[in-house]
């Protein structure tokens, strides 16, 4: 089965600019999760999605961060502008909300440097 | 206070020996609870669920005791390749969705 797909894995960026991060779940994964995991910390939960629709997105910082899951399968995480806190891994997640214990299953990461 | 807490370590052990990790968390809603293993610079992978009634999986046993909010991990006979950062996460169900709150982790180090 293949795993959940994070591109890309590494970007380097100057404050002030843009930046995205793309995800393709699990198949069959109607849940998405987007965290961000700075240093030394455990992940942080950006935003969760069933199906296209977001179930949580209180820790999103929304003057900055947006996010979508159209046809409720892909997603796209977006920064701009960027800051030097941003500098982080972004991590994707995907689970299945019917199946018991509901574990999650993560992505490689896009490790994000902002100078 | 946070709602998972585990001892961020390090922990340093030798090879072979048997050490165990500890975890607190404080929504008594939580539902689901999992060790997951992150190596340095990798993602958090699954390691195993925790039941009530304990499991194991090879040298790795865990524990749950849901009346004390406690959550436990125990590693036997350790390997240099059980060196890595173990996360405590908790799984927290509303309605159809769930919620995963992780611990910030406990660091293992296997010497030689």
């Amino acid at each position: 089965e293949a795993g959940v797909a994070q591109s890309p894995r590494y970007k380097i960026i100057e404050k002030r600019q843009s930046v995205a991060f793309w995800c393709n779940p699990i198949s069959g994964h109607a849940t998405l999760y987007w965290y961000q995991q700075i240093l030394g910390q455990g992940p942080k939960l950006l935003i969760q999605f069933q199906n296209n629709g977001v179930v949580d997105d209180s820790q999103l910082p929304k003057d900055r961060f947006s996010a979508e899951r159209l046809k409720g399968v892909d997603s796209t995480l977006k920064i701009q502008p960027a800051k030097l806190e941003d500098s982080a891994v972004y991590l994707c997640a995907s689970s299945s909300y019917t199946d018991f214990p509901y574990e999650q299953y993560f992505g490689p990461g896009t490790r994000l440097t902002v100078t | 206070r946070k709602e998972v807490e585990q001892d961020p370590g390090p922990f340093n052990v030798p090879e072979g020996a048997t050490v165990a990790f500890n975890c607190t968390y404080s929504n008594s809603a939580s539902q689901s609870f999992f060790w997951y293993r992150q190596d340095c610079r990798k993602e958090p992978k699954l390691l195993m669920s925790v039941y009530s009634s304990g499991n194991e999986d090879g040298r790795f046993t865990a524990q749950l005791n849901r009346a004390s909010q406690y959550i436990s991990l125990l590693i036997r006979d350790s390997k240099l390749s059980d060196s890595a950062t173990y996360l405590c996460v908790v799984n927290i169900r509303s309605g159809a969705t769930n919620k995963l709150i992780f611990g910030t982790g406990t660091l293992l180090a296997v010497q030689p």
